[in-house]
């Protein structure tokens, strides 16, 4: 059963910085891989996805990497800003299957 | 664009009564929608799957008696908390399957959530 883990937990950053978000899964078989972000109280912002055919997907500041191999996917921040806090979540699934979630990364950019 | 609608967005409600989220397909159909709960500082965790005019399949340790869930439609489904109780206080969110024609995939899209709590 596909397990998604994510580090850091937690992360706090000045503005202006370059950031890595790391996820890794069990189960290299997986269709699409989403990164998500979630504000308190709110729901899911989809950012990226990235489908099992290819190797990275870039929207604006953000850029992820999937290595199915590996099981790893990583999410990079340019040029942080205060606006970006926010928990990030990442997802995998199989062909026709739910997403399954890692417990997300929770990221704090000060200004 | 095509996109999940859930309602209510939020409801209270005393423990002991049920209550009814909705989750609708619009512009498109699906024969299949996940349900997720969100506890407090917690990830979502996949409850389980609906499928249109079937029964729908339950994730280990969820209670199929309690979360009654129905999808009668292809645009429809819903989730019963039923004899709601305090500890069932949770953000409840659904998705759907879209398929995307510039890509080709299937990309499971989210309502924006339901928050329940329970008195």
């Amino acid at each position: 059963k596909q397990e998604v883990t994510q580090i850091p937990a937690a992360l706090s950053v000045p503005e202006g910085e370059n950031l890595v978000l790391n996820c890794s899964f069990t189960d290299s078989a997986i269709y699409n891989l989403q990164w998500f972000r979630q504000d308190p109280g709110k729901g899911l912002t989809s950012l990226l996805l990235i489908q099992s055919s290819q190797r990275e997907q870039t929207s604006g500041r953000l850029n992820a990497s999937l290595d199915k191999s590996s099981g790893r996917s990583t999410l990079y921040i340019a040029a942080s800003q205060p606006g970006d806090s926010a928990t990030y979540l990442c997802a995998a699934n199989q062909a026709g299957t739910a997403l399954i979630f890692g417990k997300g990364t929770t990221l704090s950019v000060s200004s | 664009g095509a996109v999940v609608s859930q309602h209510p967005s939020w409801v209270i409600c005393k423990s002991g009564t049920s209550v009814k989220i909705e989750c609708r397909s619009l512009d498109f159909q699906a024969t299949t929608m996940f349900w997720y709960r969100q506890f407090p500082k917690q990830s979502l965790m996949l409850m389980a799957t609906s499928n249109e005019g079937s029964k729908a399949t339950y994730e280990q340790g969820v209670e199929k008696d309690k979360f009654l869930i129905n999808h009668a439609s292809l645009t429809l489904s819903t989730l019963t908390v039923t004899s709601a109780h305090p500890e069932d206080s949770s953000f409840y969110i659904c998705s759907a399957p879209l398929h995307d024609r510039r890509s080709g995939a299937n990309v499971l899209t989210f309502g924006a959530g339901s928050r329940l709590t329970v008195l």
